[in-house]
């Protein structure tokens, strides 16, 4: 167990839709980060908040948003949703923004678009 | 952040050492070498890190080549509990950003 809890742990819903994925960090980390991984582009960066503000952006869709609450929690909001949305969804958490120090991963949530 | 080349899968027997190769030729001396692993659509896991030295922690073992262009994973004891998906990641040592960019990594697959 990394700490990291993710809610819901399965998600399925429609072409069209939005949704909220969300996120409680390890118990004094401040960093959030989130991933998509889906079958054909493998593990993929997507945003970053430090302390409640965004610090970096990766592939991230216009059509996808994130923030991170005062409690450290960071929620992934996914709208106008499309069948190649489907993925596992992976946020991650670390003490610091950079530096060499390790992320603990989340179980995911598994995110289906009929 | 340096590109990383790892072969796509590796076999080994379990109770047997499991040597993982990264090849990161264009490495420079500001990156740090990271290892995580992905066991079946889990989150993925930290393993190890490193500079320039060799790394050992109760997992596993990083070594470094002294020009710093490849570096091999060890886990000295292989289980089955250890075939997973092994991510090697270059990542620059004082970025104010953690993000970790992952590649195809490779799959180990521990056989009895």
């Amino acid at each position: 167990d990394s700490g990291v809890t993710q809610t819901p742990k399965h998600l399925i819903t429609a072409t069209g839709q939005r949704v909220t994925l969300r996120c409680s960090p390890r118990s004094g980390d401040l960093s959030v980060y989130w991933y998509q991984q889906s079958l054909d582009q493998g593990l993929q960066f997507l945003i970053q908040y430090y302390n409640g503000e965004e610090r970096a952006k990766g592939n991230i869709l216009e059509r996808f948003s994130a923030q991170q609450f005062p409690d450290l929690h960071s929620e992934l909001n996914l709208s106008s949703l499309e069948l190649g949305d489907s993925a596992l969804y992976f946020c991650a958490s670390s003490v610091v923004a950079g530096g060499p120090v390790e992320q603990f991963f989340g179980p995911g949530t598994r995110l289906t678009v009929l | 952040d340096a590109k990383t080349t790892q072969p796509t899968s590796m076999d080994c027997a379990e109770g047997r050492a499991a040597n993982l190769p990264c090849n990161h030729s264009t490495i420079s001396g500001n990156e740090y070498v990271y290892w995580y692993r992905q066991i079946h659509s889990q989150g993925p896991q930290y393993i190890i890190h490193g500079l320039k030295n060799n790394e050992t922690n109760e997992m596993a073992s990083l070594i470094i080549t002294e020009d710093r262009k490849s570096s091999t994973l060890i886990l000295p004891h292989a289980t089955l509990r250890d075939t997973a998906v092994y991510y090697c990641i270059v990542r620059v040592a004082r970025s104010n950003t953690g993000k970790l960019i992952f590649g195809q990594g490779t799959t180990l697959q521990v056989k009895p």
